[in-house]
């Protein structure tokens, strides 16, 4: 089992619907998790860190953490075309390894 | 404030030459990773140093991958010798503390012929 699993994709949404990004992990003991977004030929970026439960909410972008389920998502409300790009999931896991997932690629069509 | 930087932006080399990067953390961030990330995949871990120590480096080749921090600030990545599958990007970041978020440079291509 790979320690943090996205769907590769792509994702593909139109204009102004929410985009769902889902990422499960697989040590128990992660405790920090991360959204970042790597457009085309660019280096990650970040979007949202999350710690605790429930959901954390910046602008159009709410992160949501189930600690117990063992996943961590991202909702992009009224997705535009500049949102498509790839999100990377990444943890800080509990043998205090930071760990990327491989990525899902986002497209909003306009 | 002034992000990650790297050097060089672009490197093309023949196979079994060597290679060198550089980093320049965010000013005061103690953790500094290097990355490699080949097309398609995401960044994998090669090496994070705490100021100048090596914190993880279970997954740099160290038969021929090299990496230091003197004095716990800027760092170089080595290669020697480059094979085919190096052709990657070189991604350095820097974090405050290993468990915050990351900020990452704009990386090195390389691409090894």
């Amino acid at each position: 089992q790979k320690e943090v699993e996205q769907n590769s994709g792509p994702l593909s949404v139109p204009e102004g619907a929410i985009a769902s990004l889902n990422c499960t992990y697989s040590d128990r003991g992660s405790q920090s998790f991360f959204w970042y977004r790597q457009y085309s030929g660019k280096s990650p970026e970040l979007i949202m860190f999350i710690y605790s439960n429930g959901d954390k909410e910046d602008g159009r972008f709410t992160a949501q953490l189930n600690k117990a389920s063992q996943y961590v998502s991202l909702l992009i409300r009224d997705s535009q075309p500049s949102d498509s790009a790839t999100y990377l999931c990444a943890h800080f896991s509990g043998t205090y390894k930071y760990i990327f997932g491989t990525g899902t690629r986002l497209k909003v069509l306009a | 404030e002034a992000g990650v930087a790297q050097s060089p932006r672009y490197k093309i080399i023949e196979k079994r030459q060597s290679v060198a990067f550089w980093c320049n953390p965010i000013s005061g961030h103690a953790t500094l990773y290097w990355y490699q990330q080949i097309l398609g995949q995401g960044p994998k871990l090669l090496i994070q140093f705490q100021n100048n120590g090596v914190v993880d480096d279970s997954q740099l080749p160290k038969d021929r991958f090299s990496a230091e921090r003197l004095k716990g600030v800027d760092s170089t990545l080595k290669i020697q010798p480059a094979k085919l599958e190096d052709s990657a990007v070189y991604l350095c970041a820097s974090s405050p503390f290993s468990a915050y978020e990351q900020y990452f440079g704009p990386g090195t291509r390389l691409t090894v012929t």
